[in-house]
């Protein structure tokens, strides 16, 4: 079946560090991807997406380009804040779906002043 | 605009003891999903409508969690009898739109359940 494979936390960066948190995915036919981010206490909310090949989605300063080739959504940043310091979920919406979406286990992101 | 509203945003409980949880979805979306989180597990959808209608609802964990929407802005799922291994937080989500781009979940705050 279709799955999201994000990896292991958590991360520990200093503030402006770069940024890379890994995503590849399993899936027939052509999913929409993106990234969810999750502050404390909070519900998720979109962070970013892209719906076909070598799509770029960006917002906040983070990116994340579709790569059909090797199946994978890397969410990067060039300098991150404290206040970045959240997790951070991977998500595919099968084709033909209405509407559900397949999440990755999280990345938990720790930013250090 | 409201978002998403679940309430109640904390519940503590007795093992045996029944449950509920509510949520209101943003007026106009058609799409309403149930979900989990716990640390061990990550996230995980329980169930999900599309115009009222349950669409799946395989993620159900067993009989003694069932939900329902009787109309557009509600839904509600219900734990009976509750266990401890219930402890969890399940957020509710809605969205608009159907099709191969399927759009944003819109999430709740979450109601955070513990099971004593």
């Amino acid at each position: 079946g279709n799955s999201v494979t994000q990896m292991e936390g958590p991360v520990t960066l200093s503030e402006e560090a770069f940024l890379t948190i890994n995503c590849t995915y399993t899936a027939t036919g052509y999913p929409s991807l993106f990234w969810y981010v999750q502050y404390p206490g909070e519900g998720l909310q979109l962070l970013l997406k892209a719906t076909k090949a070598d799509d770029k989605g960006s917002n906040k300063g983070f990116e994340a380009t579709y790569r059909k080739e090797t199946t994978s959504f890397h969410l990067e940043k060039g300098s991150v804040q404290v206040s970045d310091s959240a997790v951070y979920f991977c998500a595919l919406s099968e084709t033909g779906s209405q509407g559900n979406l397949i999440f990755g286990k999280g990345t938990k992101l720790s930013v250090k002043p | 605009d409201a978002g998403v509203i679940q309430s109640p945003r904390h519940e503590v409980t007795e093992m045996g003891q029944e449950v509920t949880l509510r949520c209101k979805p943003i007026s106009g979306h058609n799409s309403l999903f149930w979900y989990r989180q716990t640390m061990m597990r990550g996230l995980e959808l329980l169930i999900y409508f599309n115009n009222n209608v349950p669409i799946d609802d395989s993620g159900m964990p067993e009989d003694r969690f069932s939900a329902k929407m009787p109309n557009a802005s509600f839904s509600t799922l219900k734990i009976q009898p509750s266990e401890p291994r219930d402890s969890a937080v399940y957020f509710c989500a809605s969205s608009s739109g159907q099709g191969r781009y399927t759009g944003e979940l819109f999430f709740g705050e979450g109601s955070r359940l513990t099971v004593l």
